[in-house]
């Protein structure tokens, strides 16, 4: 059965640099997934898609700070030179024949 | 700039029905499948329903599968979703989100602000 695995929460500096990570089921390392950042009071925003090679794509507008990467059957969003806007929940999504979300992560920036 | 617009959340008894509105701008509206998804209380992300961009084929999530509607209105840019029989567990904000598809895999690349339904009595 296909599961997104993410920490509940994980915390770092502002001006700093922090590596989310959502980790796919065993049997499924294969497969491509998505960031989403929810704000405090805000709907969802799309990040950016993974790939399992590690490539990925960012959606319209997010900041240069924003990257991906993967190894196996993890995938990282890491944000560099953390904002105090940036403290927010994080949510990693697949398609496996219907939408699946991890549980989220929240960020806070100390 | 890609915006969608959710109206129609509120409060309502369980057993009771409510509709859910999202205006969609700033993208081809009729080229898209669209979805809504909710966020219960202390809980994450749940898909509920999907729509093609015709408006011809719809699916559901198990949980709300023979009381839920998904529709659409391609001249208004508008999707709705009509909530029946309604549960205290519907309890959540609902989203509207703009599905976009590379190869095989989809995902949401819009979302809306939100609506919360409170199912209660």
């Amino acid at each position: 059965q296909l599961v997104l695995t993410q920490s509940p929460s994980a915390s770092a500096s502002l001006g700093a640099s922090v590596r989310l990570t959502c980790t796919l089921t065993s049997g499924h390392s294969t497969y491509t997934i998505a960031w989403l950042q929810r704000q405090p009071e805000k709907g969802p925003r799309y990040l950016m898609k993974i790939n399992s090679d590690g490539s990925y794509t960012k959606g319209d507008g997010i900041p240069d700070r924003f990257s991906g990467s993967s190894s196996g059957a993890e995938r990282y969003l890491t944000i560099s030179s953390l904002h105090s806007e940036d403290e927010a929940d994080y949510y990693c999504q697949t398609w496996g024949g219907s939408w699946l979300f991890g549980g989220g992560t929240r960020l806070t920036v100390l | 700039e890609m915006q969608l617009v959710e109206s129609g959340g509120g409060w309502v008894q369980p057993g009771g029905s409510l509709r859910l509105s999202c205006a969609a701008s700033g993208f081809t509206f009729s080229t898209y499948a669209m979805s809504w998804a909710r966020q219960a209380p202390g809980e994450g992300l749940e898909w509920v329903s999907a729509i093609n961009e015709r408006g011809d084929t719809t699916y559901y999530a198990d949980s709300v599968k023979g009381r839920f509607t998904v529709s659409r209105d391609n001249a208004k840019n508008m999707v709705s979703l009509q909530m029946n029989s309604l549960r205290a567990e519907d309890t959540a904000v609902y989203y509207c989100a703009k599905e976009v598809w590379f190869g095989d895999f989809g995902c949401f690349d819009c979302w809306g602000q939100g609506a919360l339904v409170t199912v209660s009595s």
